[in-house]
C-alpha cells in the first residue's frame, strides 16, 4: 500500500521569504504523479503543482517548485517570497499512474502561517 | 471555466437520519470520486465511479452508498447517520485522457447532531 508522510504538522515564514515543506512517500509503482494541493481557511482544496514520476526535471508553477527525488522518495515543496495569502492548509498526495485506480493517497498536511 | 458543483454546501442532521449529498462534475469529465474530511484530518477516499460503474472502492462505511447517473452526476447516500459522519465530503471529477487531473468541488459540510 502507498503511504505519504508529512513530518511537519505546523510551519511559519516571514513574509517575502522561502520556505520548504517536506513530503515523503512509500510505493512499489513506478509509474505515478506526486501533488501538493492547498486548502485555505475557505476549506477549497486548490492544486498547486503536480509532478510526474517519469519526469525529472522538477515542476515549477511561479513561485512555487519542487525537489523531487525518486530514489529517495522525496518530494518537498518551495514557496518563494511568501505572500499573506498562501497561508493554508498544504497537503501532499500520491497518485497511481494511469491504468490504475486513481484516487489520491493524502498526508497528513502541514498548516503553514505567512507572518506580515 | 465550469466547476465541480456541490450541493447543499451545508446540512445539518439528527443521529438516525439521512442525507443525501449531490456533485455535478465538469462538463465532459466521466470520472467522478468522492473524499471525506474530518475536523483536522486528511482527505480520505471513499468512492469513484467512471462512465456510470464504480471503479474503485476505500473506507466507505456500508450505511453509504452512491452512483453515478446517466448525466454524469453523482449521489452519495448516508443513512443511519452518526456523530462521526461529521465532515466535509468533497466531490472531484476527471476526464479519462487527462485521469491525473482531479478538480475538487467546493465540499457540502455535513453536521450530525
Amino acid at each position: 500500500a502507498q503511504t505519504v508522510t508529512q513530518s511537519q504538522p505546523e510551519m511559519s515564514v516571514q513574509e517575502a521569504e522561502t520556505v520548504t515543506l517536506s513530503c515523503t512517500y512509500d510505493t512499489s509503482e513506478n509509474n505515478y504523479y506526486l501533488f501538493w494541493y492547498k486548502q485555505p481557511p475557505s476549506r477549497q482544496m486548490i492544486l498547486v503543482i503536480r509532478q510526474e514520476a517519469y519526469k525529472q526535471q522538477n515542476a515549477t508553477e511561479n513561485r512555487f517548485s519542487v525537489n523531487f527525488q525518486k530514489a529517495a522518495k522525496s518530494f518537498s515543496l518551495k514557496i518563494s517570497d511568501s505572500q499573506l495569502g498562501d497561508t493554508a492548509m498544504y497537503f501532499c498526495a500520491f497518485m497511481r499512474g494511469s491504468g490504475a485506480t486513481n484516487k489520491l493517497i493524502f498526508g497528513t498536511g502541514t498548516l503553514l502561517a505567512v507572518q506580515p | 471555466a465550469a466547476g465541480v458543483i456541490q450541493s447543499p454546501r451545508h446540512l445539518i442532521k439528527e443521529k438516525r437520519e439521512t442525507a443525501t449529498l449531490k456533485c455535478y462534475p465538469i462538463p465532459r469529465h466521466d470520472t467522478v470520486y468522492w473524499y471525506q474530511q474530518g475536523p483536522g484530518q486528511d482527505p480520505q477516499f471513499l468512492i469513484s465511479f467512471y462512465e456510470k460503474m464504480q471503479s474503485d472502492k476505500g473506507s466507505i462505511p456500508d450505511r453509504f452508498s452512491a452512483q453515478q447517473f446517466s448525466d454524469y452526476h453523482s449521489e452519495l447516500n448516508m443513512s443511519s447517520l452518526e456523530l462521526g459522519d461529521s465532515a466535509l465530503y468533497f466531490c472531484a471529477s476527471s476526464h479519462r485522457d487527462r485521469d491525473y487531473e482531479q478538480y475538487f468541488g467546493p465540499g457540502t459540510r455535513l453536521t450530525v447532531t
